[in-house]
């Protein structure tokens, strides 16, 4: 079955310094991956997919399919990425599977 | 563009009672997603609905149900809500394949006393 894999609950950062949020799935086939953000009060908006090579708010993810790992990074963190962060998994034939998802909190 | 609407956006009930929580979407996707968000546990699938006519369970499917009404409404309903159900409910829809984003309601957020 598939499964995604968010180890951190909560991450907290200083403003400025470099974020890894780590994403780790289960999957024997070729699976698209996708990192979704929820902003306070907001409702939940996908962020990138690994399939579009894209850079987001400064945001980017590379699928790491030797380590089945799709890991969010940003360079320099700032106040306003402080967010819920859900990485999920598409598999082809079953709905989008969403880790436990790791709450970001950017400390000025 | 309204995208997913859900309705309403808090609920309290007694243990025993009954609710529908309802979505719509004008994005015209064939299917459509309720998921539940507890702390700790992330999102987890209630149910979906592939296309209009098909709904199958997901994860954490006993104690609710849902009809697909049409194209644009897929419905969630608690037929005798439990204090387990406490939770906040989030519609999403989406094309059906690949690469596809799913695009989510506001969500509703369900007390059960």
């Amino acid at each position: 079955a598939q499964r995604v894999t968010q180890p951190e609950k909560l991450l907290s950062v200083f403003k400025g310094a470099p974020v890894e949020l780590k994403c780790n799935y289960s999957y024997s086939g070729s699976p698209e991956l996708f990192w979704y953000v929820q902003y306070s009060r907001q409702r939940l908006q996908l962020l990138l997919r690994h399939i579009s090579r894209e850079s987001i708010k400064g945001f980017t993810a590379d699928l790491n399919k030797g380590e089945t790992s799709f890991h969010l990074k940003k360079p320099f963190a700032q106040e306003e990425d402080s967010a819920m962060y859900y990485c999920a998994l598409y598999s082809g034939n079953t709905p989008l599977v969403f880790g436990k998802g790791t709450r970001l909190s950017v400390i000025a | 563009n309204a995208g997913v609407t859900q309705t309403p956006k808090f609920q309290v009930l007694k243990t025993g009672q009954s609710m529908t929580l309802q979505c719509a979407q004008d994005m015209n996707h064939n299917s459509m997603y309720w998921y539940r968000q507890d702390p700790g546990m992330g999102l987890r699938l209630i149910y979906y609905s592939a296309s209009e006519g098909t709904t199958d369970k997901g994860e954490v499917p006993n104690g609710y149900n849902v009809s697909r009404l049409n194209k644009r409404e897929f419905s969630l309903r608690l037929e005798s809500a439990a204090p387990s159900q406490t939770s906040v409910y989030f519609c999403a829809s989406s094309y059906t394949g690949p690469n596809t984003e799913a695009f989510f309601g506001q969500g509703t957020r369900l007390t059960v006393v």
